[in-house]
């Protein structure tokens, strides 16, 4: 079975705090995202990974960053959480063109 | 810059109709389609994908889809749905060599006895 964990199920922040959400892999897989998900927008990608420390923007990076150290994790930081970063956060991995995307259980954070 | 269109937010229909949720898509090259389903409180679950080959793709539970190039097109269609049915729909476009992965903004299928 493909396992992608993130951290955390749910979590609370105050605002201006810096975040870390982390997102692990079992798979070997070079692809990796960050998603943010909302009522009526759908999945919004955040950053993407294809590769040990490679990294592209996606649609709204505006406010986070990311890292890949290595192949298995790859972590989404908000460097200073603010009230409209209330999401929910889902990670998700891609083997290339031929495989299926699987995704994390998500992180519900919220950002008081 | 590749983006995904789900042309109606909400779907309602009665058990047992057909049903068909639309998705366009725009890319300067080639692309791989996919679609979700996401039940309620759960995860996203692939329904099914077209990577290449021919343009009506089946999937999973009764579903199947069209890939239409010319209109830029893959729509995704039941021909009896289910209340089990019930649920968000994404279709989701990867392209490029690194294949970024963007997705639709969803449908809400609701399925009413």
């Amino acid at each position: 079975d493909v396992k992608v964990t993130q951290s955390s199920r749910y979590l609370v922040k105050r605002t201006g705090e810096k975040v870390f959400l982390e997102c692990v892999q079992d798979m070997d897989h070079e692809n990796m995202f960050w998603y943010r998900q909302d009522p009526g927008l759908g999945l919004r990608l955040i950053y993407f990974s294809y590769d040990v420390k490679m990294k592209e923007k996606g649609d709204i990076p505006e406010g986070y960053s990311v890292s890949r150290e290595k192949k298995e994790r790859f972590s989404l930081i908000l460097e200073s959480a603010s009230t409209n970063q209330t999401s929910m956060y889902l990670c998700a991995i891609l083997g290339g063109a031929n495989t299926e995307a699987f995704f994390g259980q998500g992180t519900r954070l919220t950002v008081v | 810059a590749q983006s995904v269109t789900q042309l109606d937010s909400q779907v309602p229909v009665f058990e047992e109709a057909p049903v068909e949720l639309r998705c366009n898509y725009s890319s300067s090259v080639s692309v791989y389609l996919f679609w979700y389903v996401q039940y309620p409180n759960q995860g996203l679950q692939l329904l099914l994908k077209y990577l290449s080959g021919s343009t009506l793709v089946k999937g999973i539970n009764g579903f199947e889809a069209e890939f239409n190039k010319s209109q830029t097109s893959f729509h995704l269609r039941k021909p009896s749905v289910h209340i089990s049915d019930t649920a968000e729909y994404f279709c989701a476009v990867s392209e490029g060599s690194n294949y970024k992965l963007t997705f639709g903004k969803g449908t809400l299928l609701t399925v009413n006895p």
